[in-house]
């Protein structure tokens, strides 16, 4: 099963760039990297996937390196708001057919805490 | 507007009772899933279902039971075999496969 591994915390000011990276060694072929940012008592919340080099959208950018075994979510000019749980997610690496089972396995996840 | 939509939001058992939580979609996803939550932790997969009237047990599925009878519907049943039931439910659902899941906004459980 693909794993992955982030740091546990992170501490940032409002208005830096806050770079969070992630290891994913065994991952697959066919599996996507996923980010997801998690409020207490609520469900997470989609942001952003990618395959490899690199994906940008309105909130976030990933970056993919070519072996594709780590990843960076960079969140640009944080803000309070942005205190949050983010996860770091590949698929698990098991297929049923021509795709994958959508299995995903969350670690625990780093805690960003934005200062003012 | 289209989402995920978990009742209730707080739910509270006795001991040696079943309680069922529900999870509905209208964002027509094949895939839906059921995750565990506690304090400080990751999520933790209980059951999925990519197709109605199949699903698959994922990695903490003892002392819970599903059913897909609908598209729209993935109830999950806390049974009394299920001995630390306290915690963070979580349900969600997605196109399948690497499709990016959509989450419910959770039903907290609690013990009497």
């Amino acid at each position: 099963l693909a794993k992955t591994t982030q740091p546990i915390s992170m501490d940032s000011y409002e208005g830096q760039e806050v770079n969070i990276t992630c290891s994913h060694n065994n991952i697959a072929t066919n599996d996507y990297i996923t980010w997801y940012q998690q409020f207490p008592s609520q469900g997470p919340r989609f942001i952003i996937q990618g395959y490899k080099t690199k994906v940008t959208n309105e909130v976030a950018s990933l970056f993919i390196p070519a072996d594709r075994k780590s990843s960076t979510l960079s969140l640009p000019r944080v803000s309070l708001s942005d205190t949050a749980v983010y996860y770091c997610l590949v698929g698990d690496g098991q297929y049923r057919g021509s795709s994958n089972t959508g299995k995903l396995i969350f670690g625990q996840g780093t805690t960003l805490q934005v200062k003012p | 507007d289209g989402g995920i939509t978990q009742s209730p939001k707080y739910l509270f058992r006795k001991e040696g009772q079943n309680v069922t939580l529900s999870c509905e979609q209208n964002l027509n996803h094949d895939a839906m899933y059921w995750y565990r939550q506690d304090p400080g932790q990751g999520l933790r997969l209980i059951y999925y279902s990519q197709i109605v009237n199949d699903f698959q047990k994922g990695d903490i599925a003892e002392g819970y039971s599903v059913s897909r009878e609908k598209k729209e519907s993935f109830p999950l049943t806390v049974t009394s075999a299920q001995k630390n039931p306290t915690a963070f439910y979580l349900c969600a659902s997605s196109r399948g496969g690497n499709q990016p899941q959509h989450f419910g906004d959770g039903t907290r459980l609690s013990i009497l």
